[in-house]
Order: C-alpha cells, then sequence, then structure tokens
C-alpha cells in the first residue's frame, strides 16, 4: 500500500521566518495531497491541498508545490507567526488503495 | 452549517468493557471515515463507508473493532473487550463522495483504557 514519509518530525523557526515541512509517497497513481494543521487538543483541520494535475498552489502565506515525478511535496509558511504553531500532516490519497495516508506530522514551534 | 460531531468527547472504561463511539457526518456527505490517532502520533486509517456501497475495513486492527452506518448518517464505532492499548482519540470525518474530496474531521472521542 502507500507509504508517506513525512520531515523533520519537529522544526523550530524564529517568528517572521519560513518554515518548510517535506512529504515523499510511494504509490505513482497518488493524485490528490491535502494538509491539514492540527492544535493541540484539538480536530485536524484542513489548511491547503494539492492535486496531481498542477505544480504549485498558493494561498497567502502558505504554498504547496509537488513534485510528481520524484514523487514528493511540501508545504511552505512565509511569515511564520505564534499562531501557526501546531502539528502539521501531510497525506495521500492512493488510487490503487482508495485510501488517505498520512504522514507521521510535524511539530511546528514559531519562537517570538 | 453544523460541522462533523461526535459523542462522547470522553471516555473511560475497564479493560474487558465494550464501548460505543458515535459519529454524525456533516449533511449530504456520502463518505464517511474513522481513524485512531495514539498520544503523540499520526492518524492511522481504520474503515471507510461510501454510500451504499460495502465499507473498506481494511484498516480494522483486530476482529474487537467494528463500524456500522446507517444509509448517510450516522455511524457508531465499537470496540469489544477494550485493552490498554486501545486508549487513543477517535477520530471520524466525512466528505462529499469519494477519497479524494477533502475530508473534515470532528473533534474525536478520547478513549481511556484502566
Amino acid at each position: 500500500g502507500e507509504n508517506v514519509e513525512q520531515h523533520p518530525s519537529t522544526l523550530s523557526v524564529q517568528e517572521g521566518d519560513s518554515a518548510v515541512i517535506k512529504c515523499t509517497y510511494s504509490d505513482s497513481a497518488s493524485n490528490y495531497f491535502p494538509w491539514y494543521k492540527q492544535e493541540l487538543g484539538k480536530r485536524p483541520q484542513l489548511i491547503i491541498d494539492i492535486r496531481s494535475n498542477v505544480g504549485e498552489k498558493k494561498d497567502q502565506r502558505i504554498a504547496v508545490t509537488l513534485n510528481k515525478t520524484a514523487k514528493h511535496f511540501s508545504l511552505h509558511i512565509t511569515e511564520t507567526q505564534p499562531e501557526d504553531s501546531a502539528v502539521y500532516f501531510c497525506a495521500s490519497f492512493s488510487g490503487s488503495a482508495r485510501q488517505l495516508t498520512f504522514g507521521s506530522g510535524t511539530q511546528l514551534t514559531v519562537l517570538p | 452549517g453544523a460541522g462533523v460531531s461526535q459523542s462522547p468527547s470522553n471516555k473511560v472504561t475497564e479493560k474487558g468493557k465494550d464501548v460505543e463511539l458515535r459519529c454524525d457526518p456533516i449533511s449530504g456527505h456520502t463518505a464517511l471515515y474513522w481513524y485512531r490517532q495514539r498520544l503523540g502520533q499520526g492518524l492511522e486509517f481504520l474503515i471507510y463507508f461510501q454510500g451504499n456501497s460495502a465499507p473498506d475495513k481494511s484498516g480494522l486492527p483486530s476482529d474487537r473493532f467494528s463500524a456500522e452506518r446507517t444509509g448517510e448518517s450516522v455511524s457508531t464505532l465499537t470496540i469489544q473487550r477494550t485493552q490498554q492499548e486501545d486508549s487513543a482519540v477517535y477520530l471520524c470525518a466525512s466528505s462529499l463522495g469519494g477519497v479524494e474530496e477533502t475530508q473534515y474531521f470532528g473533534p474525536g472521542t478520547r478513549l481511556l483504557v484502566l
């Protein structure tokens, strides 16, 4: 089945700096890649997603890039703020398994 | 409109007892999913319902776990003869239809097995 690896597991940045989280996937048929933000004790919330027919998508300070050839996608957060501190999960929809497989998560801490 | 809701929000039970967890998806969402999230871990897929199709049970960890869904509404996840390793947050999500559609999560049920 699909395997999603996410790095780094923890990331600390200074407020105002950029943060980048990377994920790789194994199923070449995967075609949908959402990113979720989960604050402590809260439910995961979708922050951005990308489908396989585009290489980049941006929403204000958040962007996601996808490289289908290399089977990796990344989340970029610019001008980070303390409220960006949370656990971020990438996910990949596998066309063969027909499941959304999640990465192991990245704990992002934005230091004021 | 209302989001995905789950009940109870917290459940403490004794080892060996059965528990039932409930999920109310967003109205009109035909797809419903259950995940397990252990402390500090990622989301582990359990089961997926899509309309009237047979559910995808490939993620259920043992035969102590089962789930039902009534039509395109409420779902219940049942864990029989609970074990301490079942302690986790159980998250439900729903989407309009088809696994590739955006999934919206409920607040989860925190299960503690003593």
